[in-house]
């Protein structure tokens, strides 16, 4: 089944302890990438890959690394995380950045930082 | 820069009632337009899309037509069911360089009743 996987689904975590939400998609999409959604604000985009070896940042990055070293997989790493990173994550991806296909979805992380 | 606006819910219907969900964009160039829908603790899915100016998008019952005169790309149900409670959202696709995303309105929570 073509999907993109996104675990942990749940995560409670304490500030500052690094943490790794993985992605995989089973696609071979070029292009990923993670947003996170919070009520009131909808979604906005952290990262995005257009392919391998290539990352770039979206709207609100800080905080927030990634890596693009195989093209199935893009984790997104919280070195130090804040309470200001309680959020639902999603990982999305496309065949590529064209701009009509749309995205796939992951199922979601909620991360709670206390 | 780009961006979507669409109403603000939460919505309550009735089941077999009209649905509208308006929507309208502010975009440089010809982007494309979606409809996702997020079921509860899902993903987003992709709902509909359409490309150009006139396109019809549909998909389950719903449609929406890419109106360039008025920037909106509406989202209308003749009859909605239960199983369309969701979450609601629109998007745009952001051509603008050095952007490569989608960018989404804020979502509309849509409860449909028996």
């Amino acid at each position: 089944e073509a999907q993109v996987t996104q675990n942990p689904r749940y995560l409670i975590t304490v500030t500052g302890k690094k943490l790794t939400v993985t992605c995989s998609q089973n696609m071979n999409h070029e292009y990923m990438s993670w947003y996170r959604q919070d009520p009131g604000l909808g979604l906005r985009q952290i990262y995005y890959s257009m392919n391998v070896e290539v990352t770039d940042k979206g709207d609100v990055p800080e905080g927030y690394k990634v890596s693009r070293k195989e093209k199935r997989n893009f984790p997104l790493i919280l070195e130090s995380p804040s309470p200001n990173q309680t959020s639902l994550y999603f990982c999305a991806s496309s065949l590529r950045w064209t701009g009509v296909d749309g995205y796939t979805f992951g199922s979601g992380t909620r991360l709670t930082v206390v | 820069g780009n961006s979507v606006t669409q109403m603000e819910g939460p919505v309550t219907l009735s089941e077999e009632a009209f649905l509208t969900i308006n929507c309208t964009y502010t975009a440089t160039g010809y982007p494309s337009l979606f409809w996702y829908v997020q079921y509860p603790g899902e993903g987003l899915q992709l709902l509909l899309k359409a490309t150009k100016a006139d396109d019809k998008g549909s998909n389950k019952g719903f449609e929406a037509t890419y109106r360039k005169e008025t920037t909106s790309f509406h989202l209308e149900k003749g009859s909605v069911q239960v199983s369309d409670s969701a979450v609601y959202f629109c998007a745009l696709s952001d051509l603008e360089g050095g952007s490569e995303k989608l960018v989404f309105g804020k979502g509309m929570k849509l409860t449909v009743n028996p």
